[in-house]
Parts: structure tokens; sequence; C-alpha cells
């Protein structure tokens, strides 16, 4: 147990709708990061937010976002949901923002778009 | 465009021997590598990691080995034990952006 929850384990939606992935850090960790795993390719760096700030942003698509709240848990938004957004998303923490840390990964959220 | 590649899909290796992962990069601008495991309906944990500025690190049974000439890395299990059975993703370090190559699925056979 990594310390890091995520919520809800799986989701299924269709096409155009809008979803809500919810993402607890460990205790004390002040950086989140989201990662999206697609059946056939590697864990795609998605956005990450440091003590409530956007810090880096990575493949991230326009009708997806995210933020970090003052009790520093993230939520992860997709709207205009296609098929090909199915997908495993995985939220990390880390205490520090930089990327040289170990980062501390949850269990994941399987979205199925149909 | 794929700047972190796991050219072996999977690796099966009998108990007791050495697992060989390896993973080639494009970018010269990564400038730390890390490898996480990965099982099944759970993240993936953190194993070790390089600087750009070494050529090896050892934590136990997992020695990883960076070759900048050839933008090479790769991690060494030995012995090789069952439970090391996982996916495993490499990952570099540019700036603010982490990228994960595909993973690579090891069986460990008793």
């Amino acid at each position: 147990d990594s310390g890091v929850t995520q919520t809800p384990k799986h989701l299924i939606t269709a096409t155009g709708q809008r979803v809500t992935l919810r993402c607890s850090p460990r205790s004390g960790d002040l950086s989140v990061y989201w990662y999206q795993q697609s059946l056939d390719q590697g864990l795609q760096f998605l956005i990450q937010y440091y003590n409530g700030e956007e810090r880096a942003k990575g493949n991230i698509l326009e009708r997806f976002s995210a933020q970090q709240f003052p009790d520093l848990h993230s939520e992860l938004n997709l709207s205009s949901l296609e098929l090909g957004d199915s997908a495993l998303y995985f939220c990390a923490s880390s205490y520090t923002g930089g990327m040289y840390n170990e980062q501390f990964f949850g269990p994941g959220t399987r979205l199925t778009v149909l | 465009d794929q700047q972190v590649k796991q050219n072996s899909p999977s690796l099966s290796v009998q108990e007791g021997r050495i697992s060989i992962l390896n993973c080639d990069y494009t970018n010269s601008m990564f400038d730390y590598f890390l490898w996480y495991k990965k099982y099944p309906a759970e993240g993936p944990t953190f194993l070790i990691s390089i600087s750009s500025i070494k050529d090896k690190n050892e934590d136990g049974r997992f020695t990883v080995f960076l070759n900048k000439s050839a933008k090479h890395l790769s991690l060494h299990i030995v012995p090789s034990q069952p439970g090391d059975s996982a996916v495993y993703f490499c990952a570099a370090k540019a700036g603010n952006m982490l990228t994960f190559g595909g993973g690579t699925r090891l069986m460990v056979k008793p």
C-alpha cells in the first residue's frame, strides 16, 4: 500500500460524457502527478501539481484538466470523452516537486468509454 | 515519437539466474533515470534510479547500468526470484518531464 488513494476504481461511461477522477496523496506529500496508461502504450505523463500550483505539463489533451485543492487532494477532469480515452489513469505523489524523487503511485482508475 | 523504448515486451528467466532488462533512449537531455516495477492491479513502485553522471548504481539484488554514449540503460536482477515477476518500466527525466518506456514483462520460473 503506497498511501496514495484513487477513486473510483472503475468507471464506465459513454462517449461525449464528462468524468472526474479523484486522488489523495500520501500524508505529507505536496506534489501530485497524473499519468495515463493505454493498452498499447507505457505510462504517459499528463500533468503535475505542487502545493496547489501547476508545476509541469505533459501530453495532456485540452479536453482534460486537473486541479489540486488546499487539502492537497487532486482531481482530473476528462470531458467530451472519446473511445480512445479508455485507459488506466494513475495518480502519484511525492514530497517535493522535483522529478528526481521517488513517486508513490496509487492503484489507478480504469476508465472505459463505450 | 518514443523517446524511451523497451524493445523486449517480455522476458522469461529461471529462478536463481540473472534477469537483464534493457532500455534505450534518444533524448540526450535526459539527466536522470528510474526503474519502476508493477504488479497486476497495483500502481508502479519505485525500484532504483541513476543519475546521468554515474554509470552504475547498486541496491541489493538490483543494479542499474547506464551507457550514455550508447543511450542505453539496463537493470540487472540477481539472483532472480519468483516474486520479481512483474512488469518493469524504465523512465527518464528531462527538466520537469518524466518519460516512461512501454514496459517489459518479466516472468521468473521456479
